[in-house]
């Protein structure tokens, strides 16, 4: 069973500064991995969706790459901004099956 | 383009009494998802459809049951509601399994 793990839990930075979320799976026969973030009380919005075929993708301040022979994604945030803040998590796509999801990130960016 | 939307956002459900809930999703998506989010066990996949069929399903016992109508919307029910279920119930939509999601704002559940 694909197991999905985020490093750190919490992170608290301030802003401007750049840094890298960590995600993990267990199982490298991934067919796509994608990064999503969510705000309090609300839904996901998805940020990057990385083939298994790809090695990194790309979107304004952020930048997923994945190496899936090591089983590991991260997520680059460049100049972080108060905006940033929420609960990053990764999701992992076996071929064809269900997402299985990591417990997330939660980001505070200090103003 | 409209996003997913769900209804109802929120649910006050008795033990024991069933509930459905709702997703519309994006126009031209016939992929649904559902998912349960919890602070203790995260989000997991409840079940997804496509074309009005069930494509796959997560572990979750048979009370959770859901369909897929001609024009892609969803419901998902649960019966026999149990304190458990108090969640916030995710759906998210995608042009065909294994593309990007798009998420719903979620209904929440709660069971007293």
């Amino acid at each position: 069973k694909q197991e999905v793990t985020q490093i750190p839990a919490a992170l608290s930075v301030p802003e401007g500064e750049n840094l890298v979320l960590n995600c993990s799976f267990t199982d490298s026969a991934i067919y796509n991995l994608q990064w999503f973030r969510q705000d309090p009380g609300k839904g996901l919005t998805s940020l990057l969706l990385i083939q298994s075929s790809q090695r990194e993708q790309t979107s304004g301040r952020l930048n997923a790459s994945l190496d899936k022979s090591s089983g590991r994604s991260t997520l680059y945030i460049a100049a972080s901004q108060p905006g940033d803040s929420a609960t990053y998590l990764c999701a992992v796509r076996p071929e064809f099956t269900k997402f299985y999801f990591g417990s997330g990130t939660k980001l505070n960016v200090k103003p | 383009k409209a996003g997913v939307t769900q209804t109802p956002r929120y649910l006050i459900k008795t033990r024991g009494q069933q509930v459905t809930l709702s997703c519309s999703p994006i126009s031209g998506h016939r992929s649904v998802s559902w998912y349960q989010q919890t602070p203790g066990q995260g989000l997991q996949f409840l079940f997804e459809y496509f074309s009005e069929t069930q494509r796959n399903k997560g572990n979750f016992p048979g009370r959770f049951s859901g369909r897929q109508f001609s024009n892609s919307r969803s419901e998902m029910n649960v019966s026999t509601l149990e304190l458990g279920d108090s969640a916030l119930y995710l759906c998210a939509s995608s042009l065909d399994s294994g593309d990007v999601q798009y998420f719903g704002p979620g209904t929440r559940l709660t069971v007293t």
